[in-house]
């Protein structure tokens, strides 16, 4: 059974400061992986997907890579702003035995303090 | 709107009773999920529809849990004979084909348990 784990769970960091998130998993039989972010009381609103033949992806100021084979992502944000406070979750979706069956992880809160 | 929306957003049940939770999603979206998620925790996978066809249901607690898309649109969850360990935030999401393209997530509704 895939499992996914978040390092930190939690983080606070001050605005401007570069920071990594963590994401392992165990089976590394994917087909892509995904980052989202959640508001309080939001739903989840996606940033990267990288599939699972891709190394990395890029959006604005937010860089996610990709290690199949070590089974693990990393998700990195520049010069953070407190509006990237939240909570950050990434998500593996296996290449096999069903698609939907999409295993998050428990997620990392990042609070960013102007 | 051109969003994932679900109804009702807060819901409150004393124990033992039933509930529906509801889902619209993105017009014309052919796949559909649900997603419960624990305090604190990430998403788990429940079940998904494709068109009006139920195709895996794995995930899904107990026989007191049932979904439908009896029109391959609306979605509705239904909990029957609720318990305090039903109390979550169910979230649910569409992608425009199969399971495997991207998924876009409702707000959820945060079902409480009494």
């Amino acid at each position: 059974k895939q499992e996914v784990t978040q390092i930190p769970a939690a983080l606070s960091v001050p605005e401007g400061e570069n920071l990594v998130l963590n994401c392992s998993f165990t089976d590394s039989a994917i087909y892509n992986l995904q980052w989202f972010r959640q508001d309080p009381g939001k739903g989840l609103t996606s940033l990267l997907l990288i599939q699972s033949s891709q190394r990395e992806q890029t959006s604005g100021r937010l860089n996610a890579s990709l290690d199949k084979s070590s089974g693990r992502s990393t998700l990195y944000i520049a010069a953070s702003q407190p509006g990237d406070s939240a909570t950050y979750l990434c998500a593996v979706r296996p290449n096999s035995g069903g698609y939907q069956k999409v295993t998050f992880g428990t997620g990392t809160k990042l609070q960013v303090i102007p | 709107g051109a969003g994932v929306s679900q109804s009702p957003r807060y819901k409150v049940a004393k124990r033992g009773q039933d509930v529906a939770l509801r889902c619209d999603p993105i017009s014309g979206h052919v796949s559909l999920f649900w997603y419960q998620q624990a305090l604190g925790q990430g998403p788990e996978f429940l079940t998904y529809f494709q068109n009006e066809a139920q195709l895996d249901k794995s995930g899904l607690p107990s026989d007191r849990f049932f979904a439908e898309r009896p029109e391959g649109s609306v979605s509705t969850l239904k909990i029957q004979r609720t318990q305090q360990e039903d109390s979550a935030v169910y979230l649910c999401a569409s992608s425009l084909q199969g399971p495997h393209n991207e998924q876009f997530f409702g707000p959820g509704t945060r079902l409480t348990v009494l």
